[in-house]
């Protein structure tokens, strides 16, 4: 089984801190890299979909990048607030078939 | 708006009993997931299918069955239930490779939280 990292694994900022955090990947076998926003109560929901090595990609206050070659993205969140509270899943895909979920960093913002 | 649904938010079942989760898409998705969700470990997959009465197993199915008797319906079976069983219980979709691109997302229902005594 690749493994999939994320960090950190939980995360506290103040509301309009920017943060941001990392999901490793293993670079062999890539097919797309995928983040999920999850929070409490709800469904997870995707928020990005990365399959080209330098890929950035912009959501209002939230971006990612993609490092295909040295298996990393990072997801950045500019003046963060308390609604961005939420569970932030990676998932690489390996085949179209085939994915393999991050353990997720748990970001809290406090008013 | 897409959407998939879970039969439950909560569920607590007895050690021993037979348990079902039902899943149900209505986006016409040939691809479906059972996935759990446990405390500092990734959605683990356990059952997938990508077509009506087709499964395949996942990273983690023993102890699971499935069942998917029509596209838009999969279920998942603990067949008896044990307490390791205790966990969240994610279903999820995406279309297949006919219904749209390879690199398409899942997407998920609300979860179901077992917990076994």
């Amino acid at each position: 089984i690749l493994n999939v990292e994320q960090s950190p694994q939980s995360l506290h900022v103040q509301e309009g801190d920017s943060t941001n955090f990392t999901c490793s990947f293993p670079s062999s076998n890539f097919y797309a890299l995928h983040w999920y926003r999850w929070e409490t109560a709800k469904s997870p929901e995707a928020l990005f979909v990365m399959t080209l090595n330098g890929d950035e990609k912009k959501k209002g206050r939230i971006s990612a990048t993609l490092n295909t070659k040295e298996g990393y993205s990072y997801l950045y969140i500019k003046g963060s607030q308390p609604e961005d509270s939420a569970t932030y899943l990676c998932a690489s895909k390996t085949s179209y078939d085939k994915v393999i979920f991050g353990p997720g960093t748990s970001l809290s913002v406090i008013p | 708006d897409v959407k998939v649904t879970q039969s439950s938010r909560y569920l607590v079942k007895r050690t021993g009993e037979k348990v079902f989760l039902e899943c149900v898409q209505d986006m016409d998705h040939e691809n479906m997931f059972w996935y759990r969700q446990d405390p500092g470990l990734g959605l683990r997959l356990i059952y997938f299918s990508y077509d009506v009465k087709m499964k395949e197993k996942g990273d983690i199915p023993e102890g699971y069955s499935v069942s998917r008797e029509k596209k838009e319906r999969f279920s998942l079976i603990l067949e008896s239930a044990s307490t390791n069983q205790t966990s969240m219980y994610l279903c999820a979709s995406s279309p297949g490779l006919a219904g749209g691109s390879s690199y398409n997302e899942q997407f998920f229902g609300p979860g179901t939280r077992l917990t076994v005594l």
